[in-house]
Protein backbone atom coordinates (compact mmCIF):
# COMPACT_ATOMS: atom_id res chain seq x y z
CA UNK A 1 0.00 0.00 0.00
CA UNK A 2 1.21 3.21 -0.90
CA UNK A 3 -0.80 5.27 1.36
CA UNK A 4 -3.48 6.56 -1.58
CA UNK A 5 -6.14 4.06 -2.16
CA UNK A 6 -8.54 3.74 -5.24
CA UNK A 7 -11.66 1.88 -5.32
CA UNK A 8 -12.69 -0.33 -7.16
CA UNK A 9 -9.64 -1.63 -8.85
CA UNK A 10 -11.78 -2.89 -11.71
CA UNK A 11 -15.05 -1.45 -13.77
CA UNK A 12 -16.88 -2.80 -16.36
CA UNK A 13 -19.75 -0.12 -17.34
CA UNK A 14 -21.98 0.24 -20.04
CA UNK A 15 -22.47 3.26 -22.41
CA UNK A 16 -25.67 4.43 -20.40
CA UNK A 17 -24.31 3.65 -17.11
CA UNK A 18 -23.00 6.20 -14.06
CA UNK A 19 -20.27 4.72 -12.15
CA UNK A 20 -17.78 7.05 -9.37
CA UNK A 21 -14.37 6.25 -8.90
CA UNK A 22 -13.21 6.99 -5.57
CA UNK A 23 -9.30 7.71 -4.09
CA UNK A 24 -8.46 8.78 -0.42
CA UNK A 25 -5.39 9.63 0.68
CA UNK A 26 -4.45 9.94 4.29
CA UNK A 27 -0.48 11.06 3.79
CA UNK A 28 -1.44 14.62 4.70
CA UNK A 29 -1.13 15.93 1.19
CA UNK A 30 -2.73 18.62 0.06
CA UNK A 31 -2.82 18.07 -3.66
CA UNK A 32 -4.34 15.62 -5.92
CA UNK A 33 -4.68 14.37 -9.60
CA UNK A 34 -6.46 12.36 -11.78
CA UNK A 35 -3.99 10.24 -14.55
CA UNK A 36 -5.60 8.40 -17.50
CA UNK A 37 -3.14 6.19 -19.17
CA UNK A 38 -4.10 3.79 -22.38
CA UNK A 39 -2.09 1.81 -24.00
CA UNK A 40 0.94 2.63 -25.98
CA UNK A 41 0.70 6.30 -24.67
CA UNK A 42 2.10 8.98 -22.37
CA UNK A 43 -0.03 9.15 -19.08
CA UNK A 44 -2.41 11.79 -19.32
CA UNK A 45 -3.37 14.51 -16.44
CA UNK A 46 -7.07 14.84 -16.44
CA UNK A 47 -7.89 16.90 -13.39
CA UNK A 48 -5.50 18.85 -10.77
CA UNK A 49 -6.83 19.64 -6.86
CA UNK A 50 -4.92 21.83 -5.10
CA UNK A 51 -6.62 22.92 -1.31
CA UNK A 52 -10.14 21.30 -2.70
CA UNK A 53 -9.83 23.70 -5.29
CA UNK A 54 -9.55 22.96 -8.74
CA UNK A 55 -6.21 24.35 -10.38
CA UNK A 56 -6.21 22.44 -13.99
CA UNK A 57 -8.84 20.48 -16.30
CA UNK A 58 -6.92 19.41 -18.94
CA UNK A 59 -9.60 19.74 -22.04
CA UNK A 60 -11.74 16.82 -20.69
CA UNK A 61 -14.81 16.16 -21.51
CA UNK A 62 -17.55 16.29 -19.65
CA UNK A 63 -19.01 13.03 -19.49
CA UNK A 64 -15.75 13.20 -16.87
CA UNK A 65 -17.11 14.85 -13.40
CA UNK A 66 -14.36 15.17 -10.69
CA UNK A 67 -15.68 16.18 -6.90
CA UNK A 68 -12.58 16.76 -4.08
CA UNK A 69 -15.21 17.34 -1.25
CA UNK A 70 -11.69 17.60 0.98
CA UNK A 71 -7.95 17.15 0.75
CA UNK A 72 -8.45 13.74 2.00
CA UNK A 73 -10.63 12.61 -0.87
CA UNK A 74 -10.74 12.48 -4.52
CA UNK A 75 -14.02 11.35 -7.07
CA UNK A 76 -14.14 10.82 -10.68
CA UNK A 77 -18.44 10.68 -11.67
CA UNK A 78 -18.20 9.03 -14.97
CA UNK A 79 -21.42 8.81 -17.24
CA UNK A 80 -22.43 8.32 -21.10
CA UNK A 81 -18.98 6.77 -21.45
CA UNK A 82 -17.45 5.67 -25.17
CA UNK A 83 -15.78 2.86 -25.57
CA UNK A 84 -12.55 4.53 -25.93
CA UNK A 85 -12.73 6.02 -22.60
CA UNK A 86 -11.50 2.36 -21.29
CA UNK A 87 -8.09 2.53 -19.27
CA UNK A 88 -6.47 2.72 -16.50
CA UNK A 89 -7.39 5.56 -14.14
CA UNK A 90 -4.71 6.46 -11.78
CA UNK A 91 -4.73 8.64 -8.77
CA UNK A 92 -2.23 10.88 -7.05
CA UNK A 93 -1.54 13.02 -4.69
CA UNK A 94 1.60 15.23 -3.68
CA UNK A 95 2.38 17.67 -0.96
CA UNK A 96 2.65 21.39 -2.20
CA UNK A 97 1.99 20.39 -5.84
CA UNK A 98 6.28 20.91 -6.22
CA UNK A 99 9.54 18.86 -6.28
CA UNK A 100 8.22 16.16 -4.04
CA UNK A 101 7.29 13.41 -5.99
CA UNK A 102 3.62 11.96 -6.10
CA UNK A 103 2.07 8.65 -4.88
CA UNK A 104 0.07 6.88 -6.38
CA UNK A 105 -2.89 4.57 -6.39
CA UNK A 106 -2.76 1.43 -7.59
CA UNK A 107 -5.78 2.42 -10.42
CA UNK A 108 -9.17 1.37 -11.62
CA UNK A 109 -9.31 -0.80 -14.71
CA UNK A 110 -12.15 0.49 -16.69
CA UNK A 111 -13.84 -1.15 -19.66
CA UNK A 112 -16.35 0.16 -21.29
CA UNK A 113 -18.36 -1.87 -23.15
CA UNK B 1 3.33 17.82 -26.71
CA UNK B 2 4.74 15.46 -24.71
CA UNK B 3 7.93 16.60 -22.77
CA UNK B 4 9.78 13.05 -21.82
CA UNK B 5 11.11 10.59 -23.93
CA UNK B 6 12.51 7.51 -22.38
CA UNK B 7 14.68 5.30 -24.48
CA UNK B 8 14.55 2.36 -25.38
CA UNK B 9 11.25 1.65 -25.89
CA UNK B 10 11.90 -2.03 -24.55
CA UNK B 11 14.90 -3.47 -22.59
CA UNK B 12 15.40 -7.07 -22.04
CA UNK B 13 18.31 -8.49 -19.80
CA UNK B 14 19.85 -11.66 -17.70
CA UNK B 15 19.53 -11.25 -14.13
CA UNK B 16 22.72 -9.71 -12.64
CA UNK B 17 23.66 -7.58 -15.45
CA UNK B 18 22.79 -4.09 -15.25
CA UNK B 19 19.98 -2.24 -16.97
CA UNK B 20 20.58 1.41 -18.20
CA UNK B 21 17.59 3.97 -19.57
CA UNK B 22 17.38 7.37 -20.94
CA UNK B 23 15.59 10.14 -20.66
CA UNK B 24 15.64 13.43 -23.16
CA UNK B 25 13.21 16.25 -23.13
CA UNK B 26 13.02 19.35 -24.83
CA UNK B 27 12.73 22.76 -22.33
CA UNK B 28 14.56 23.74 -19.55
CA UNK B 29 13.44 21.56 -15.98
CA UNK B 30 12.63 22.27 -12.25
CA UNK B 31 13.47 18.35 -11.52
CA UNK B 32 13.02 15.22 -13.35
CA UNK B 33 11.69 12.41 -11.67
CA UNK B 34 11.77 8.66 -12.23
CA UNK B 35 9.13 6.14 -11.59
CA UNK B 36 8.40 2.52 -11.64
CA UNK B 37 4.99 0.73 -12.71
CA UNK B 38 4.36 -2.84 -12.17
CA UNK B 39 1.89 -4.18 -14.68
CA UNK B 40 -1.61 -3.16 -13.99
CA UNK B 41 -0.46 -0.81 -11.04
CA UNK B 42 -0.23 2.26 -10.06
CA UNK B 43 3.00 4.14 -10.52
CA UNK B 44 5.87 3.86 -7.59
CA UNK B 45 7.85 7.04 -6.96
CA UNK B 46 12.29 6.28 -7.04
CA UNK B 47 14.26 9.43 -7.53
CA UNK B 48 13.71 13.17 -7.80
CA UNK B 49 16.65 15.07 -8.90
CA UNK B 50 16.55 19.11 -9.54
CA UNK B 51 17.70 20.66 -12.25
CA UNK B 52 21.20 21.80 -9.90
CA UNK B 53 22.16 18.22 -9.15
CA UNK B 54 24.14 16.13 -11.32
CA UNK B 55 23.44 12.62 -9.88
CA UNK B 56 21.54 11.25 -7.29
CA UNK B 57 21.84 7.36 -5.59
CA UNK B 58 18.85 5.55 -4.26
CA UNK B 59 20.42 1.81 -3.38
CA UNK B 60 20.78 -0.21 -6.76
CA UNK B 61 19.39 3.05 -8.63
CA UNK B 62 21.78 5.52 -10.16
CA UNK B 63 20.09 9.01 -11.69
CA UNK B 64 22.25 11.32 -13.82
CA UNK B 65 20.99 14.75 -15.38
CA UNK B 66 22.99 16.64 -18.12
CA UNK B 67 20.88 19.98 -18.13
CA UNK B 68 23.02 21.25 -20.92
CA UNK B 69 22.09 17.95 -23.04
CA UNK B 70 18.67 17.84 -21.55
CA UNK B 71 19.23 14.85 -20.80
CA UNK B 72 18.84 11.93 -17.83
CA UNK B 73 19.65 7.96 -17.30
CA UNK B 74 19.02 5.76 -14.51
CA UNK B 75 21.19 2.97 -13.89
CA UNK B 76 19.71 -0.41 -12.19
CA UNK B 77 22.50 -2.27 -11.14
CA UNK B 78 22.87 -6.01 -10.80
CA UNK B 79 19.42 -5.97 -11.61
CA UNK B 80 16.74 -8.72 -10.35
CA UNK B 81 14.11 -10.52 -11.68
CA UNK B 82 11.68 -8.30 -9.21
CA UNK B 83 13.15 -5.26 -11.57
CA UNK B 84 10.51 -6.43 -14.61
CA UNK B 85 8.58 -3.23 -14.74
CA UNK B 86 8.08 -0.26 -16.96
CA UNK B 87 10.16 2.69 -16.04
CA UNK B 88 8.85 6.26 -16.63
CA UNK B 89 10.53 10.18 -16.10
CA UNK B 90 8.44 12.92 -15.46
CA UNK B 91 9.50 16.58 -15.96
CA UNK B 92 8.41 19.77 -14.01
CA UNK B 93 9.17 22.46 -16.08
CA UNK B 94 8.89 26.77 -15.57
CA UNK B 95 5.98 27.67 -13.31
CA UNK B 96 3.65 24.00 -13.98
CA UNK B 97 4.80 21.91 -10.79
CA UNK B 98 3.27 18.94 -12.91
CA UNK B 99 5.13 16.61 -14.44
CA UNK B 100 4.94 15.68 -17.67
CA UNK B 101 5.43 11.33 -18.08
CA UNK B 102 6.59 10.37 -21.12
CA UNK B 103 5.99 7.08 -22.39
CA UNK B 104 8.20 4.29 -20.72
CA UNK B 105 10.43 2.29 -20.80
CA UNK B 106 9.62 -2.16 -20.69
CA UNK B 107 12.61 -3.82 -18.54
CA UNK B 108 12.12 -7.33 -18.58
CA UNK B 109 14.83 -8.72 -16.24
CA UNK B 110 15.44 -13.31 -16.84
CA UNK B 111 16.27 -15.06 -13.89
Amino acid sequence: ETGVTQTPRHLVMGMTNKKSLKCEQHLGHNAMYWYKQSAKKPLELMFVYNFKEQTENNSVPSRFSPECPNSSHLFLHLHTLQPEDSALYLCASSQDQANYGYTFGSGTRLTVV
Amino acid sequence: SQQGEEDPQALSIQEGENATMNCSYKTSINNLQWYRQNSGRGLVHLILIRSNEREKHSGRLRVTLDTSKKSSSLLITASRAADTASYFCATETGGSYIPTFGRGTSLIVHP
